[in-house]
């Protein structure tokens, strides 16, 4: 089955600085990677979600690329604030499949 | 709003017992899952289920079984309860395959004895 690793498992930045989550995958016939915000105690949310066929896209200050040949997306947050502090989750699906495989998670830490 | 709403949310139970674990949604939602979710293991996928009565495995389906009866419910059932159950069980519903949102519950942790 497909198989999704991410990094790094855990990262701690200073407010205001960038933080950085990459995830990289096997099956080339991925199409949709979603990125997935984990707050504690509450339930996943989709943040942004990207498709095969676009190599970047934004929403204030989150951002995914995505690089097919390498086989590897990325999650960006600029400004980063303590309420960006949560477990984020990156995905991917292949065509015309119903389940998304995701990543084991990267713990944000943004320390004020 | 959508909303997914798993009946319980804390669970406790012993070793051999049968677990149901219910959840619904109220947004006419085609698809529904069951994942798992344990510290450094992210979420894996038990079951779905993309029509009424339909049902296929995910990727960790062993010592469970599911039942869509109505499209608006998808059950999640431990037929005998192990130790290495315990665990948060998550259920979500999409409108779209493959590249639609996934709305979650607020999660069932379940503690088996």
């Amino acid at each position: 089955g497909e198989n999704v690793e991410q990094h790094p498992s855990t990262l701690s930045v200073q407010e205001g600085d960038s933080a950085v989550i990459k995830c990289t995958y096997s099956d080339s016939a991925s199409n949709y990677f979603p990125w997935y915000k984990q707050e504690l105690g509450k339930r996943p949310q989709l943040i942004i979600d990207i498709r095969s066929n676009v190599g970047e896209k934004k929403d204030q200050r989150i951002a995914v690329t995505l690089n097919k040949t390498a086989k590897h997306f990325s999650l960006h947050i600029t400004e980063t604030q303590p309420e960006d502090s949560a477990v984020y989750f990156c995905a991917n699906s292949g065509a015309g499949s119903y389940q998304l495989t995701f990543g084991k998670g990267t713990k944000l830490s943004v320390i004020p | 709003d959508v909303k997914v709403t798993q009946s319980s949310r804390y669970l406790v139970k012993r070793t051999g017992e049968k677990v149901f674990l219910e959840c619904v949604q109220d947004m006419d939602h085609e698809n529904m899952f069951w994942y798992r979710q344990d510290p450094g293991l992210g979420l894996r996928l038990i079951y779905f289920s993309y029509d009424v009565k339909m049902k296929e495995k995910g990727d960790i389906p062993e010592g469970y079984s599911v039942s869509r009866e109505k499209k608006e419910r998808f059950s999640l059932i431990l037929e005998s309860a192990s130790t290495n159950q315990t665990s948060m069980y998550l259920c979500a519903s999409s409108l779209l395959q493959n590249t639609g949102e996934l709305f979650f519950g607020e999660g069932s942790r379940l503690t088996v004895l």
